[in-house]
């Protein structure tokens, strides 16, 4: 079956760097468009960043363009998000999503918490 | 690109049915069929309910149906049950080549 799964997450300073990734298994990975979304504690869903499926093709939210990237391994069935220049409002857990049709998702990691704290 | 706009919570008796509209402008919602909307439990992750402003992916209940006029789109829950009390987020493609996502719905079951 289709599973998601996410790591990386954790504790991190402001001004920080954190890279978080999520390994896909039960379907052919290379075939699908990839996004990370993220939820702030309390608050709503966010999307983040999107990844075709051979990675020739990329777009980010304004809240993290320049901040944060979004990278694919095919061969390791593996989304990466490299976030830096971390601040208190990344606080979040975040969450990497399978395109099922354009910009709709059809299955979710169980996401990781990235909480940005002094 | 700012969010879109649903109602903070909706909420209805056992078998009645209700509605979660959704608006945005001409640049989303009004202009793309990429509409979807979310069933998002507590501290579960997000569930995809409808794709393509109508369509139901397999498995979901025909309890849920979507519609959408002009900027506005909407999803109907059918003979309300006590498990679809959730988060519910409506989602549009842009005219920006990003998703923006709708502020939430919190339906509660009475």
């Amino acid at each position: 079956q289709v599973q998601l799964v996410e790591s990386g997450g954790g504790l991190v300073k402001p001004g920080g760097s954190l890279r978080l990734s999520c390994a896909a298994s039960g379907f052919t990975f290379s075939d699908y468009y990839m996004s990370w979304i993220r939820q702030a504690p309390g608050k709503g869903l966010e999307w983040l960043s999107y990844i075709s499926s051979s990675d020739n093709t990329i777009y980010y939210a304004d809240s993290v363009k320049g901040r944060f990237t979004i990278s694919r391994d095919n061969a390791k069935n593996s989304l990466y998000l490299q976030m830096n220049s971390l601040r208190a409002e990344d606080t979040a857990v975040y969450y990497c999503a399978r395109e099922f049709r354009r910009w709709q998702f059809d299955y979710w990691g169980q996401g990781t918490l990235v909480t940005v704290s002094s | 690109q700012s969010a879109l706009t649903q109602p903070a919570s909706v909420s209805g008796s056992p078998g009645q049915s209700i509605t979660i509209s959704c608006t945005g402008t001409s640049s989303d919602v009004g202009g793309y069929k990429y509409v979807s909307w979310y069933q998002q439990h507590p501290g579960k992750a997000p569930k995809l309910m409808i794709h393509e402003v109508s369509n139901r992916p397999s498995g979901v209940s025909n309890r849920f149906s979507g519609s959408k006029s002009g900027n506005t789109a909407s999803l109907t829950l059918s003979g309300l049950q006590t498990e679809d009390e959730a988060d519910y987020y409506c989602s549009s493609y842009t005219s920006s080549s990003t998703l923006v996502f709708g502020t939430g719905t919190k339906v509660t079951v009475l």
